[in-house]
């Protein structure tokens, strides 16, 4: 089975902090998205890699950044959080290889910034 | 661009009753379609990819149809059992790789 893993269920920040929100998938797969998902508004591209070193702005990248140096782990970077990034975060990942493209996803992180 | 719309918003429905969740798009070149299932507060499990050569999927008590052309796919649940009661998103994907675009669910509740 797929697993992507996400480094904290909850985490609670303060506003001005660097905050690092880190994904890991175990299935080898090239392709990996950050969502975020808010009440009414649903669930909107961050950003996303298509492979190592490779980075996609999506629908609502200002005030984060990312980093894939390594093709299993997909680290989303918020560079001084601010109480408007208090949200769930989606991790996803999917392979290149398998004609379905079938997005699988990990279980969350309910960031806070107070 | 694509939008992905789910009516309705919320379903609530005594236990055995068979039901229809739907989801619209707005772009009908889509590669694949998928439905997932969301539980309070954690994260989504697929439970249904229709890719866009395909009419419908089943598993189990699932049975998801997509009509390219009309740019409409329904999840039928039938039997409905209390512990079906989650948030269901539908989301496309235009070209496979790429993100995927969500409509905003639907919340089920099936009473016992």
């Amino acid at each position: 089975d797929v697993k992507v893993t996400q480094s904290s269920r909850y985490l609670v920040k303060r506003t001005g902090e660097k905050v690092f929100l880190e994904c890991v998938q175990d299935m080898d797969h090239e392709n990996m998205f950050w969502y975020r998902q808010d009440p009414g508004l649903g669930l909107r591209l961050i950003y996303f890699s298509y492979d190592v070193k490779m980075k996609e702005k999506g629908d609502i990248p200002e005030g984060y950044s990312v980093s894939r140096e390594k093709k299993e782990r997909f680290s989303l970077i918020l560079e001084s959080a601010s109480t408007n990034q208090t949200s769930m975060y989606l991790c996803a990942s999917s392979f290149t290889g398998a004609r379905s493209y079938e997005q699988y996803f990990g279980p969350g992180t309910r960031l806070t910034v107070t | 661009k694509q939008e992905v719309t789910q009516i309705p918003a919320a379903l609530s429905v005594p236990e055995g009753e068979n039901l229809v969740l739907n989801c619209s798009f707005t772009d009908s070149a889509i590669y694949n379609l998928q439905w997932f299932r969301q539980d309070p507060g954690k994260g989504l499990t697929s439970l249904l990819l229709i890719q866009s050569s395909q009419r419908e999927q089943t598993s189990g008590r699932l049975n998801a149809s997509l009509d390219k052309s009309s740019g409409r796919s329904t999840l039928y649940i039938a039997a409905s059992q209390p512990g079906d009661s989650a948030t269901y998103l539908c989301a496309v994907s235009d070209s496979g790789n790429t993100p995927l675009v969500f409509g905003k669910g639907t919340r089920l509740s099936v009473i016992a």
